[in-house]
């Protein structure tokens, strides 16, 4: 069965960096994009952006450029998502999804917390 | 991109109907049929409901339905139940390998 499984949940302080992970199995992982998806506390579901896991090649969302780099390592198909230069406003559950005109499979979610 | 506009809350009586709408413009709901929903519990990850606009993946009970007229899609859900009680969120695919979610819709069963 296809499963995402995701990274435990992170506390940073402000201005550190953070790497998200996301390991799919139970498919072919080159066969379908990875998505990201950001969701702040109380907040409403935020497309962040794709990567094409054949390519590699990345697409990022209005407001996601810049501190924001999806990577893969296919060799144990997992997809990353590094954020840098941490602002307290990061604070959000981050979701990697499969797929990308709809979104079939998500993995449980990771908690990045920044705080001081 | 702006966000596609849903009410932020609706609310039906077990075994009532209730739609949900999702509005956008002809650059997103109104120029592609790949409006998805998705139904998410408190503290869990979103679950794909419908998809291709009114398609179901397997194990989604045929109690929630989809459809679209225009700019606006909606989500029916049908023969209410207290587990439907979550909020629900919509999507477009907007061209480019871009996507674009609602703002999320807050069901409650009375």
């Amino acid at each position: 069965q296809v499963q995402l499984v995701q990274s435990g949940s992170e506390l940073e302080k402000p201005g550190a960096s953070v790497k998200v992970s996301c390991k799919a199995s139970g498919y072919t992982f080159t066969r379908y994009s990875m998505n990201w998806v950001r969701q702040a506390p109380g907040q409403g579901l935020q497309w962040m952006g794709w990567i094409n896991t054949n390519t590699g090649n990345p697409t990022y969302a209005q407001g996601f450029t810049g501190r924001f780099v999806f990577s893969l390592d296919t060799s144990v198909n997992t997809a990353y998502l590094q954020i840098s230069s941490l602002k307290a406003e990061d604070t959000a559950v981050y979701y990697c999804a499969r797929e990308l005109k709809w979104l079939d499979y998500w993995g449980q979610g990771t908690l990045v917390t920044v705080s001081s | 991109q702006s966000a596609l506009t849903q009410p932020p809350s609706a609310s039906g009586s077990p075994g009532q109907s209730v739609t949900i709408s999702c509005t956008g413009t002809s650059s997103d709901v109104g120029g592609y049929n790949y409006v998805s929903w998705y139904q998410q519990d408190p503290g869990k990850a979103p679950k794909l409901l419908i998809y291709e606009v009114s398609k179901r993946p397997s194990g989604v009970p045929d109690r929630f339905s989809g459809s679209k007229s225009g700019n606006t899609a909606s989500l029916t859900v049908s023969g209410l139940q207290a587990e439907d009680e979550a909020d629900y969120y919509c999507s477009s695919y907007v061209g480019g390998n871009n996507v674009v979610f609602g703002g999320g819709t807050k069901l409650t069963v009375l």
